[in-house]
């Protein structure tokens, strides 16, 4: 049964603090997508990426935050530096086709 | 800008009973794809159903169907013969059917609850 991973599960740091939140796709998908998840906005996609390469990011503030994919199964979502604001559920999701996308566990990060 | 709203934040249902959960959406394009995702208490997103705009049947899984509406741009919910693990925050999504692009526009939300 293969699934999305996604560490840390739990993150909780200090403004300022760089926080890196890691995924690992399903073998195989060539896209990855970051959402994020808060109470106010609801679910926001962040950056995703086709065969490794970024194809959207302009949902994410270029300013802190940074997204790559080093290699066909790691995919890393940073923040640097944190903010209280950041504080939310980040969800990584891969697929095969652009309509169907498989979600992590995502990793709850809270900046104190 | 397409958008997508689930006007219902919360639902109730009695277990082994019908629940319809309701979304509606904005949109121009005539090519897209429309979604229902399950977010339990573990928070994993987990696909539901999903359903092709072209098509005119209705998508079904299992106890999961759907109530396509193109013309009225509403893409409801039933979950028949709902069982406690039916528990969860269920979101509507859209997805244009062009392009490369795979963004998924999601709804607020909806929390369904089951009652023994």
């Amino acid at each position: 049964d293969a699934r999305v991973t996604q560490t840390p599960r739990h993150k909780v740091t200090e403004m300022g603090q760089e926080v890196t939140m890691r995924c690992q796709p399903i073998l195989g998908h060539n896209t990855v997508f970051w959402y994020r998840q808060t109470m106010m906005q609801g679910l926001e996609l962040l950056a995703y990426f086709r065969n490794r390469a970024p194809l959207d990011d302009s949902g994410m503030p270029k300013d802190r935050f940074s997204a790559e994919m080093p290699d066909a199964t790691l995919a890393t979502l940073k923040i640097q530096p944190s903010e209280p604001r950041d504080s939310a559920v980040y969800f990584c999701a891969s697929g095969l086709s652009w309509y169907e996308q498989y979600f992590g566990p995502g990793t709850r990060l809270t900046v104190t | 800008a397409q958008t997508v709203t689930q006007s219902q934040p919360e639902m109730s249902v009695q277990e082994a009973e019908t629940v319809t959960l309701s979304c509606t959406y904005d949109t121009s394009e005539s090519d897209y794809y429309l979604f229902w995702y399950k977010q339990p208490p573990s928070r994993q997103m987990i696909l539901v159903i999903r359903q092709e705009a072209y098509k005119q049947q209705n998508a079904t899984e299992n106890r999961f169907s759907v109530n396509f509406q193109k013309a009225a741009k509403s893409f409801s919910l039933k979950i028949s013969d709902s069982q406690l693990g039916d528990a969860a925050m269920y979101f509507c999504a859209y997805r244009q059917g062009s392009g490369n692009t795979g963004k998924l526009i999601f709804g607020q939300g909806t929390t369904l609850q089951v009652k023994p």
